[in-house]
């Protein structure tokens, strides 16, 4: 079956640091992938989805490519902000179940505090 | 567009009661989802609706656990004489197709 594995966390990163959040996934066929943000007291939000090989999904300066060699998905900021932390969940859909169902599998999450 | 919402926010039962959560997706989205996230871990698919025929069922969906959306308008899960274990945030998603979702803030349930 479909599975992610995250980075595990807690990170903690200082303000304006490089951030790298790794993200392997094991699935069948050609799934799309995503990164989900979750803010304290908020609920999911997309932060950024790529859906085929080599693409690159981006959004408030996170990034992250599709590789297939090497069926990852990392997350990576060049300059972290406070407002960043949050936890991180990487997930995929495979788009191939029943009815449409773009059920997502997800990772553990990755906690990112940053600190002034 | 209101988002996803979701009712109550949090809930506090005690063992053997049953409990009934709301969604209420974005209106033109067809699509809808309950995941179940317990603490540390992500998100578990619970099941899926597309307009109002549920499609898809998860295998940790008891039969104490259902879950209808009836009119393809907004969805109800109901968990009969809930568990310790049953204990999560209960997270319903919306969409109008693929490229991903749009979350509600989800429903706290503690089981005492």
């Amino acid at each position: 079956g479909n599975s992610v594995t995250q980075m595990e966390g807690p990170v903690t990163l200082s303000e304006e640091a490089f951030l790298t959040i790794n993200c392997t996934y094991t699935a069948t066929g050609y799934p799309s992938l995503f990164w989900y943000v979750q803010y304290p007291g908020e609920g999911l939000q997309l932060l950024l989805k790529a859906t085929k090989a080599d693409d690159k999904g981006s959004n408030k300066g996170f990034e992250a490519t599709y590789r297939k060699e090497t069926t990852s998905f990392h997350l990576e900021k060049g300059s972290v902000q406070v407002s960043d932390s949050a936890v991180y969940f990487c997930a995929l859909s495979d788009g191939a179940s029943n009815f449409g169902n773009e059920k997502l599998t997800f990772g553990t999450g990755t906690r990112l505090t940053i600190i002034p | 567009d209101t988002g996803v919402s979701q009712d109550p926010r949090h809930k506090i039962t005690k063992r053997g009661q049953n409990v009934t959560f709301r969604c209420d997706p974005i209106s033109e989205h067809n699509r809808l989802y309950w995941y179940r996230q317990t603490l540390g871990q992500g998100p578990e698919f619970l099941t899926y609706f597309q307009n109002e025929a549920q499609l898809e069922k998860s295998r940790l969906l008891s039969d104490r656990f259902s879950a209808e959306r009836p009119k393809g308008s907004f969805s109800t899960l109901e968990i009969q004489r809930t568990e310790q274990g049953d204990s999560a945030m209960y997270l319903c998603a919306s969409s109008w197709g693929p490229g991903g979702y749009t979350f509600g803030s989800g429903t706290r349930l503690t089981v005492v």
